[in-house]
Parts: structure tokens; C-alpha cells; sequence
């Protein structure tokens, strides 16, 4: 059952924050979020295993709930670089990840 | 350190022919993954292979795909025939593998794939 991803599509002003989710209707043993700019591969942003983890690195941050199935990607005072799509990739105790379909976040100057 | 390599990066055919795609994980590497990403769509595995071993493959069409591992290193993904919807990028990323799951996933540059 692949992930539903909010919103579909975000466009922001460079500085503005955006928050991305990602819930699943099977519980959640992980949650993998990547991001993908146009014509290149995915690029591995952060991994959370357990419930209740937080993480985050420079201005992008992420959480997982576990009882509610979801995990949130914080981008705080986005910037140029930050526009592609966000992809979260759920593990549901098997070996398989499920991808959802993507948020596609535009920043402009 | 390297990253996962893939070829060819572009390949154009017609219906029904056949194509394969290469990829060569991250040494040392022990898990390596195919998957199919329609435009617009995320990545939809196709086959996981832990060493030389199957883990999943439970998305790749049988009928028309093929997928090997040979030596435990670097893989082929074969399609034949191939059919329109097989339009996609070919992505193959790679694990360190040691549990097989809740792992960083290294991707390949693709290989985009036109079926005309």
C-alpha cells in the first residue's frame, strides 16, 4: 500500500518554511525520506526507525509518529537549492520499501 | 567513493524488441535494487536482491522481466518484449546490506527508457 503524500505541490519564497507529509494506512516500522531534482537520481535525506525520532540536519528536519502512521519533513528558511521532490519511502517490517508518489517543492527567489 | 553506476543512461526501441540495462552497485555493497519510476510517480521496486539471493521481486512482471545478480556484484534488468508502458527511468540504487532493510539507499543516475 504505497504512502499518500501532502500537498501534492508547494511553491514557496526563499526563507519560508514548508512541512511535507506522509501517512500510511499499515503501520510504520521506518520511515525514508528522499529528495529528487528533475533528470537526476534520488538523494538519501534522512531515515527514522522508531517511533517519536526526530532528526535533522542544516534546516531540514523530519518526525515520525508512529501511533498515527505519518512522518512530517520540516523545511525551515528554504532555500533555492531545496526546490525537487520530496519522496518518503515506508517500511512496514518487511525488506520492501514503498515510495509515494512525491511532493514537488518550487522556491523562488 | 564511487557510487552506483548504471548504462546505458538512454536507450530508445520499438515494441516488442528487448533491452537490457547494467548496473554496478557501491563496493561492498551486499543488497542491490531495481526499480521502475513512470514519470511523474515515485519508485516502484521491481526486484531486491541481498548478495546473490532474491529478497523480493514480487513487483517484476515474469511474464517480460529479468533480473540476474551474478557473483554477488553487479546486475542485469532485461525486459523482453517490451511494451509501451514500459516507459520509465530504470533506477538501481545499492545498500550496505547487513540487515537488508532500514538501510541508506544509494541510487544510480537511471537509465531512461523510450518504447516507441
Amino acid at each position: 500500500q504505497q504512502p499518500v503524500q501532502s500537498p501534492q505541490a508547494v511553491i514557496l519564497r526563499e526563507g519560508e518554511d514548508a512541512v511535507i507529509n506522509c501517512s500510511s494506512s499499515k503501520a510504520l516500522y521506518s520511515v525514508h525520506w528522499y529528495r529528487q531534482k528533475h533528470g537526476e537520481a534520488p538523494v538519501f535525506l534522512m531515515i527514522l526507525l522508531k517511533g517519536g525520532e526526530q532528526k535533522g540536519h542544516d534546516k531540514i528536519s523530519a518526525s515520525f509518529n508512529e501511533k498515527k502512521q505519518q512522518s512530517s519533513l520540516y523545511l525551515t528558511a528554504s532555500q533555492l537549492s531545496y526546490s525537487g521532490t520530496y519522496f518518503c519511502g515506508t517500511e512496514h517490517g518487511g525488506f520492501k520499501t514503498i515510495f509515494g508518489a512525491g511532493t514537488r517543492l518550487f522556491v523562488k527567489a | 567513493e564511487a557510487g552506483v553506476a548504471q548504462s546505458p543512461r538512454y536507450k530508445i526501441i520499438e515494441k516488442r524488441q528487448s533491452v537490457a540495462f547494467w548496473c554496478n552497485p557501491i563496493s561492498g555493497h551486499a543488497t542491490l535494487y531495481w526499480y521502475q519510476q513512470i514519470l511523474g510517480q515515485g519508485p516502484k521496486l521491481l526486484i531486491q536482491f541481498q548478495n546473490n539471493g532474491v529478497v523480493d521481486d514480487s513487483q517484476l512482471p515474469k511474464d517480460r522481466f529479468s533480473a540476474e545478480r551474478l557473483k554477488g556484484v553487479d546486475s542485469t534488468l532485461k525486459i523482453q518484449p517490451a511494451k509501451l508502458e514500459d516507459s520509465a527511468v530504470y533506477l538501481c540504487a545499492s545498500s550496505v546490506g547487513t540487515i537488508g532493510y532500514q538501510e541508506t539507499q544509494y541510487f544510480g543516475p537511471g537509465t531512461r527508457l523510450l518504447v516507441l
